[in-house]
């Protein structure tokens, strides 16, 4: 099978500018959850999607949105960007049909550079 | 607030001996946990899950989980200097697939 996919691999854009990032889960998964990654926070999560309803939300200002799509794949979309939002934004998918043992695999994520 | 605890390091172990890696948490509901690996620049790797009290081995790799005590660790053997990376202990509580992650210790493997 087929990997977690993220598109695009890299990004630089200027404060105040959006930016739509795009996830494509392994095949067979429902459940897609999207991390933020940087050196003084570590990962934090910031959003999970499970067909196409968001299911649980990080504590992450409202410029960060989401949404799934019906076959699965997900995108996340940043407005209003900060210097802060500089990061490696991370994509998990997983099958979402036992969170009891349900395991996430990530993509290779989007390192997204504000200027 | 949920808290995932690891020490950062580095761990410095000599090629061939075992890394132990060690990870406490603090929501006592959580019910899932898993190690991944980190190397520089790359996404994170799952290596292990373990959702029941006890040792868990697949191959050089074991994880030890005590929900009385909120702990669970990572056992590497015959550690090799490929396994030289930031590993990171995940836990779920289950609400949904929302991982709570610790800072990641980084291990060091020394030929």
């Amino acid at each position: 099978k087929a990997g977690v996919t993220q598109t695009p691999r890299y990004l630089i854009k200027t404060r105040g500018q959006q930016v739509t990032l795009s996830c494509s889960p392994i095949s067979g998964h429902r459940s897609v959850s999207w991390y933020q990654q940087t050196p003084g926070q570590g990962l934090q999560f910031l959003f999970e999607y499970f067909s196409e309803t968001q299911r649980n939300k990080g504590n992450f200002p409202g410029r960060f949105s989401g949404r799934q799509f019906s076959n699965s794949r997900s995108e996340m979309n940043v407005s209003t960007l900060e210097l802060g939002d500089s990061a490696l934004y991370l994509c998990a998918s997983s099958s979402g049909a036992d969170t009891d043992t349900d395991t996430q695999y990530f993509g290779p994520g989007t390192r997204l550079t504000v200027l | 607030q949920k808290e995932v605890e690891q020490n950062s390091g580095p761990l410095s172990v000599p090629e061939g001996a075992i890394a132990s890696l060690n990870c406490t948490y603090s929501d006592r509901v959580s019910q899932s946990f898993f190690w991944y690996r980190q190397y520089s620049g790359k996404s994170p790797e799952l290596i292990m899950s373990i959702y029941s009290n006890g040792d868990k081995e697949d191959g050089r790799f074991t994880a030890q989980l005590n929900k009385a005590s909120q702990y669970v660790s990572l056992l590497i053997r015959d550690s090799q200097p490929s396994d030289s990376a930031t590993y990171l202990c995940a836990v779920n509580d289950n609400a949904g697939n929302m991982l709570t992650f610790g800072g990641g210790t980084r291990l060091m493997v020394k030929p």
